[in-house]
């Protein structure tokens, strides 16, 4: 069982480059997140969703885009990279009432 | 807006001590608590999850106290061992809203052999 699984682990990024982390999960969960996680401060939420076809903003979704097509796939989209967007960023899951699930993140870094 | 407080940053104990990690939170209203383990470099690894309902939760040498009226948790880690070593997060859904997660900082344990 994957769980949730993110890819890519890592990326470094110029400035006005775009690029798709992408997010899976196979425990057939109807709510999906993204959080990013700056150092010294907690997980901010970016976007969520609760189930295929139904998204919504979080807490800082600017320069930031999701789609969701499918219960399994949360696809988070950067149009236009910027260095304030250099995080960590954590995609997670859960069903109603149970506890989050987390993946391993994704490292980014743009310059 | 939720805000969750997590006393202290950090905690350097020797190995074998009981412990005890501090979580608070400023809305009461809240659905459910989860604490979270984090290595370094890795993602959370859910540990524990008080309902609302609840007044605690154990799992082997961990065990999460839960006080809604005051709005604290904590994380209460008996016999502690190097392994321990990450940071702990606490993190609260509230009833109403975006059913997203708030999270605190962290504290950073550090279990010295």
């Amino acid at each position: 069982n994957a769980g949730v699984t993110q890819t890519p682990k890592f990326r470094i990024l110029k400035i006005g480059q775009s690029m798709t982390l992408q997010c899976a999960q196979d425990m057939n969960h109807n709510y999906m997140y993204w959080y990013r996680q700056d150092p010294g401060m907690g997980l901010k939420l970016i976007y969520y969703s609760v189930g295929a076809g139904i998204t919504d903003k979080g807490e800082v979704p600017n320069g930031y885009n999701v789609s969701r097509s499918t219960t399994e796939d949360f696809p988070l989209r950067l149009e236009l990279a910027a260095p304030s967007q250099t995080s960590v960023y954590f995609c997670a899951s859960r069903t109603q009432g149970t506890e989050a699930f987390f993946g391993q993140g994704t490292r980014l870094t743009v310059v | 807006k939720q805000e969750v407080t997590q006393i202290p940053a950090a905690l350097s104990v020797p190995e074998g001590e009981n412990l005890v990690l501090n979580c608070s939170f400023t809305d009461s209203a809240i659905y459910n608590l989860q604490w979270f383990r984090q290595d370094p470099g890795k993602g959370l690894t859910s540990l524990l999850l008080i309902q609302s309902s609840q007044r605690e939760q154990t799992s082997g040498r961990l065990n999460a106290s839960l006080d809604k009226s005051s709005g604290r948790s904590t994380l209460y880690i008996a016999a502690s061992q190097p392994g321990d070593s990450a940071t702990y997060l606490c993190a609260v859904r509230l009833s109403t809203g975006a059913n997203n997660l708030f999270f605190g900082t962290g504290t950073r344990l550090t279990v010295i052999p």
